[in-house]
């Protein structure tokens, strides 16, 4: 495997179930992201991770919870979501968060979530 | 905090003919800036980006931008569109620890 690796690619889930999307990159990096693509918006950023220690939140509701048990691999734990939810959700890794900037940024293909 | 605009939503250019998407950001300082191309079912791929130095810039697949301070502009240009070029276009600005995305300009390519 190369780049930046999720699954599944699909996910259709009910209101009350529990799932989680993972995350994985095979290029070394430091830092890894967790976005938000919905239909006619802008990429959301919800979570920053580098070296393994989150570094921003951007106000996401409580239903999602991170996890990034080592700098290879970040999970998005899912419980209780709203149709709303439903989007695109990609990974992204860099080599590292730069203090005046991130560094440019390389994305996993997404999971398609459906929440019925 | 910054914001991109992306004012054009959806673009429809001939096969061989110029392609210029237009990108205004707004932050107090020079941020790091970037253009990415998403095809559909796939996820975001970095064309180019500007850090600093020169204001032209060049990236993959024929693309380049120039950066105009005075404009907070960073448009993205390519002479000759192909039809491979059809997809989903965003500008994005870094700062700190946030990166924001502008909402897309999405490219069609007529034959």
């Amino acid at each position: 495997e190369t780049g930046v690796t999720q699954t599944p690619r699909h996910l259709v889930m009910g209101m009350t179930n529990k799932k989680s999307l993972k995350c994985e990159q095979h290029l070394g990096h430091n830092a890894m992201y967790w976005y938000k693509q919905s239909a006619k918006k802008p990429l959301e950023l919800m979570f920053v991770y580098s070296l393994e220690e989150r570094v921003e939140n951007n106000s996401v509701p409580s239903r999602f919870s991170p996890e990034c048990p080592n700098s290879s691999h970040l999970f998005l734990h899912l419980h209780t979501l709203q149709p709303e939810d439903s989007a695109l959700y990609l990974c992204a890794s860099s080599q590292e968060i730069r203090l005046a900037g991130v560094d440019e940024q390389f994305f996993g293909p997404g999971t398609r979530l459906t929440v019925l | 905090a910054q914001s991109v605009t992306q004012p054009d939503i959806h673009i429809t250019v001939s096969e061989g003919a110029s392609l210029e998407l237009r990108c205004n950001y707004s932050y107090g300082a020079t941020p790091y800036l970037f253009w990415y191309v998403q095809s559909p079912g796939q996820g975001l791929q970095l064309l180019l980006k500007y850090f600093s130095g020169d204001t032209l810039v060049q990236g993959i697949k024929g693309f380049e931008a120039e950066f105009k301070r005075s404009q907070s502009s960073f448009n993205l240009r390519k002479p000759s569109v192909h039809w491979s070029d059809a997809a989903e276009y965003f500008c994005a600005v870094g700062a700190g620890n946030d990166m924001r995305f502008g909402a897309g300009t999405r490219l069609t390519v007529k034959p």
